[in-house]
């Protein structure tokens, strides 16, 4: 079974500066999908960003980026010039990517990011 | 497209009574998933359909819950009877292929009293 793991419950940052948040997994798979989803205080839940694992190089989306350190089970979210509207509950998951029905989305607990202002 | 819809956005009910969740997916997509989100246990999968039909059902919590998709554009999930520790946000997500992001819906809030 896959296993997604968020280390820090709660972090907070100032308003314009950066901030990582990190994600560990566990799994035996080789082909598989990584992801951070965002859930502001409205409960929707938006996708931030997502990393294939065959892809060496880190996805990128505006200010946001990860660190995909496949050896290392590791899989941080990178946020450059926080904005107040970052503030949110951030969630990692994982999907195995074997092509077959087995593709359902694991999530970490999550870490509650809060900008300051 | 209106993205995932799901209704209604907030259910109370009493302990004992049938309460029925609904979902309409994006229109094209293949996969269809129930998701329950709770402090304790973060979210959890709990069924999941591929073209329909359901593939995984092993996080549906007891006899209690069930799940159905009749077509591609529907799909319930049923709690008969309700109780208190069911109260969570009900998320359904779906996706169009293997590996591609889910789409979530706003989620309903369930409280059973």
């Amino acid at each position: 079974a896959q296993t997604v793991t968020q280390s820090q419950p709660e972090m907070s940052v100032q308003e314009a500066e950066t901030v990582t948040l990190s994600c560990t997994y566990d799994t035996s798979e080789s082909n598989y999908y990584l992801f951070w989803y965002k859930q502001p205080p409205s409960r929707q839940m938006i996708l931030v960003i997502r990393q294939e694992a065959y892809k060496q190089q880190n996805a990128t989306e505006n200010r946001f980026s990860v660190n995909f350190q496949k050896a290392a089970k590791s899989f941080s979210l990178k946020i450059s010039d926080s904005q107040l509207g970052d503030t949110a509950m951030y969630f990692c998951a994982f999907m195995i990517g074997s092509g077959g029905s087995n593709y359902k989305l694991t999530f970490g607990k999550g870490t509650l990011l809060t900008v300051n202002p | 497209d209106a993205g995932v819809i799901q209704s209604p956005r907030h259910e109370v009910t009493e302990m004992g009574q049938e309460v029925t969740l609904r979902c309409k997916p994006i229109s094209g997509h293949n996969s269809l998933f129930w998701y329950r989100q709770t402090m304790m246990r973060g979210l959890e999968l709990l069924i999941y359909f591929n073209n329909n039909v359901p593939i995984d059902d092993s996080g549906m919590p007891e006899d209690r819950f069930s799940a159905k998709m009749p077509n591609a554009s529907f799909s319930t999930l049923k709690i008969q009877p309700s109780e208190p520790r069911d109260s969570a946000v009900y998320f359904c997500a779906s996706s169009p292929w293997t590996g591609e992001k889910l789409f979530f819906g706003s989620g309903t809030q369930l409280s059973v009293l």
